[in-house]
């Protein structure tokens, strides 16, 4: 195992086009998180899954957003519609999970540029 | 709500001067407090956790429930230092989000 992987590591789109990014956890890991990070800013919490169960979902995820993560396994992030406001780096990061918060082992990133 | 305050974005120390990276949180319960690095050109990876309380590379972090405070420490900079710092909380329990602050910069100067 490698670690946590994503695909792809970069994608440009236009505006108004839906984009799909992948993640593939450490395998024995059951929680899964995405988060996006924009220039000057920390990752900022979009969503996270203990096996298949989406857990939360940030008011930052608008309804064009979409994660899901089937079998408890990999996961995608969907954007429908994109915007320009959506350009940023989409992390997802995984942990073991339990009655406390395991280290995250962060992925690369998917860097998204709309223009 | 939960938050966390990173008030410096940029620290510039020289090497052999004292580290201190401060980090503030704000959350109505027993929180759980970290610590995450990102390189240059790398991954973002934990650093350290309070419950653990161990010293990751020299740096130590102490958690200060009445300041509600979580300030990483380092007695010595050393160059390979230089990186991105972000404190993140969660709850305890098992169920809770990580939240992040904005990050600061560390940039030991040779």
């Amino acid at each position: 195992d490698t670690g946590v992987s994503q695909d792809p590591r970069h994608k440009i789109t236009k505006r108004g086009q839906n984009v799909t990014f992948r993640c593939d956890p450490i395998s024995e890991h059951n929680r899964l998180y995405w988060y996006r990070q924009t220039l000057g800013q920390g990752p900022e919490f979009l969503t996270y899954f203990q096996n298949e169960a989406q857990l939360e979902k940030s008011r930052l995820l608008s309804d064009r957003f979409s994660a899901e993560r089937p079998k408890g396994s990999f996961s995608t992030l969907e954007i429908q519609r994109t915007e320009q406001g959506d350009s940023a780096m989409y992390l997802c990061a995984s942990s073991l999970g339990g009655l406390t918060t395991y280290e995250q082992y962060f992925g690369p990133g998917t860097r998204l540029t709309v223009t | 709500a939960q938050r966390v305050t990173q008030p410096e974005k940029l620290l510039s120390v020289f090497k052999g001067a004292p580290v201190e990276l401060k980090c503030n949180y704000s959350y109505s319960g027993s929180p759980e407090l970290f610590w995450y690095v990102q390189y240059s050109r790398q991954r973002l990876q934990l650093l350290l956790r309070h419950i653990s309380r161990e010293s990751i590379k020299g740096f130590t972090a102490d958690l200060n429930k009445g300041e509600t405070s979580f300030h990483l420490k380092k007695p010595f900079a050393q160059e390979e230092d230089s990186a991105m710092y972000y404190c993140a909380l969660s709850g305890r329990g098992g169920y809770q989000k990580v939240t992040f602050g904005i990050g600061t910069k560390l940039q030991v100067i040779p």
